[in-house]
Parts: structure tokens; C-alpha cells; sequence
């Protein structure tokens, strides 16, 4: 079974500058995260999708982040301008959680790296 | 607001000795509680899934126990081999709703 897939792995950037993070799930998981990990932290949660709505943004800073899951399947988030404090790995993860059938297991992708110069 | 800590930050053992790794979660009304295994400029590992009737969860030598009363969650390794090495992470899943909340991670060396 295939896993989670992430593109591009790394990623260097001027401040100011906008990219773009791809994330395709595991055939057939409903939900789809984006998290944030900063050097020696854990995961933080950007975004949760379940199918093509967005259930949980409340930490996405919106005024430079969007995200979005067309079609239910893969995802595209995206930093526009980007900030120093926005070099981080960013993380897509996938787990089969559909409406209340919470198996809840997650699975990630190899992350983003992402450096803000 | 659930908190997760992980102590200690790092941890250095020789190969071959038995080790526990502690998550320690401040509400105890959780779903399930994952333990990852993270290498150096990787993704996250999934490793166990503690589901909250459980007590405890064994994968090769890998064994997960949870007491929700106390908010504390270990993960014991038996035998431990230099491939062994990573940073290790809890994620704590609420009851209502709540996605997971991440420990900051336990930095594990196995030296040979």
C-alpha cells in the first residue's frame, strides 16, 4: 500500500515569497492534516480536511497560509508571503476517520522542508 | 487546552539494555494516545495506537501502556539496537472532538 506523498521535500525561499506544498493521501483516508514542526518541537495542526471540508483551521494563520483539498483527495497548502518564522518542516498526514467511525491511527508523509531566507 | 510532555528531552544507553520512554497528557478524557518514531529529516513513524479502554499495546519489542487516571503513557524498547535511534513522540487524542496534540519528543541514542 502506498503512502502518504509529499512534494517538493525541500524548499529554500526569499522572505516575502510564496510557495506551494503538495500532499496526496493514503487511497481512500478520509481526513488529510497539515501540521507545522519547528526545529525540536512537535507537530503543531495547521489544517484538517475530511473529504473536500475543512473541519479544524483555527491555528492556520490565515492572513499568509491557505490550504485547500479539491475533489477529496489531494491537497495544496500554500504560504503567501512567507515569513522567517515560517522555515519548518511541514507535515501531511492521513487517517481513515470517517464521520464518526474515529479509527484515529495517522500516518505521515516525508515532510517539507522549508527555509525562509 | 490538553498539554503533552515528554521527559527526559534526550536519552544516551549503551546497545542491549531495556528502556521506557514517558508521555505525560494533563486531561485525561482522551480517545487514544500514538506513539511515532521520527529519524533525522523524516517524516513521523507510526509505531502503536493505544485506544482509551486499553491498557496497553505490544508490537516486536515495543510495548505501549496507558493509565488515563494518572495521565501517563510509557513506552517501554527490551533489547535495544543502535538502529534503535531516533526521536520519539506521543500524540494524545481528545475525547470531544479534539485532533491530536503532539509531546515535543524524546531524543533516543543507542550507542554500539
Amino acid at each position: 500500500e502506498a503512502g502518504v506523498a509529499q512534494s517538493p521535500r525541500y524548499k529554500i525561499i526569499e522572505k516575502r515569497q510564496s510557495v506551494a506544498f503538495w500532499c496526496n493521501p493514503i487511497s481512500g483516508h478520509a481526513t488529510l492534516y497539515w501540521y507545522q514542526q519547528i526545529l525540536g518541537q512537535g507537530p503543531k495542526l495547521l489544517i484538517q480536511f475530511q473529504n473536500n471540508g475543512v473541519v479544524d483551521d483555527s491555528q492556520l494563520p490565515k492572513d499568509r497560509f491557505s490550504a485547500e483539498r479539491l475533489k477529496g483527495v489531494d491537497s495544496t497548502l500554500k504560504i503567501q508571503p512567507a515569513k522567517l518564522e515560517d522555515s519548518a518542516v511541514y507535515l501531511c498526514a492521513s487517517s481513515l476517520d470517517r464521520g464518526t467511525a474515529r479509527t484515529g491511527e495517522l500516518f505521515f508523509g516525508e515532510g517539507s522542508r522549508l527555509t525562509v531566507l | 487546552k490538553q498539554e503533552v510532555t515528554q521527559i527526559p528531552a534526550a536519552l544516551s544507553v549503551p546497545e542491549g539494555e531495556n528502556l521506557v520512554l514517558n508521555c505525560s497528557f494533563t486531561d485525561s478524557a482522551i480517545y487514544n494516545l500514538q506513539w511515532f518514531r521520527q529519524d533525522h529529516g523524516k517524516g513521523l513513524t507510526s509505531l502503536l495506537l493505544i485506544q482509551s479502554s486499553q491498557r496497553e499495546q505490544t508490537s516486536g519489542r515495543l510495548n505501549a501502556s496507558l493509565d488515563k487516571s494518572s495521565g501517563r503513557s510509557t513506552l517501554y524498547i527490551a533489547a535495544s539496537q543502535p538502529g534503535d535511534s531516533a526521536t520519539y513522540l506521543c500524540a494524545v487524542r481528545g475525547n470531544y472532538g479534539q485532533n491530536f496534540v503532539f509531546g515535543p519528543g524524546t531524543r533516543l541514542s543507542v550507542l554500539p
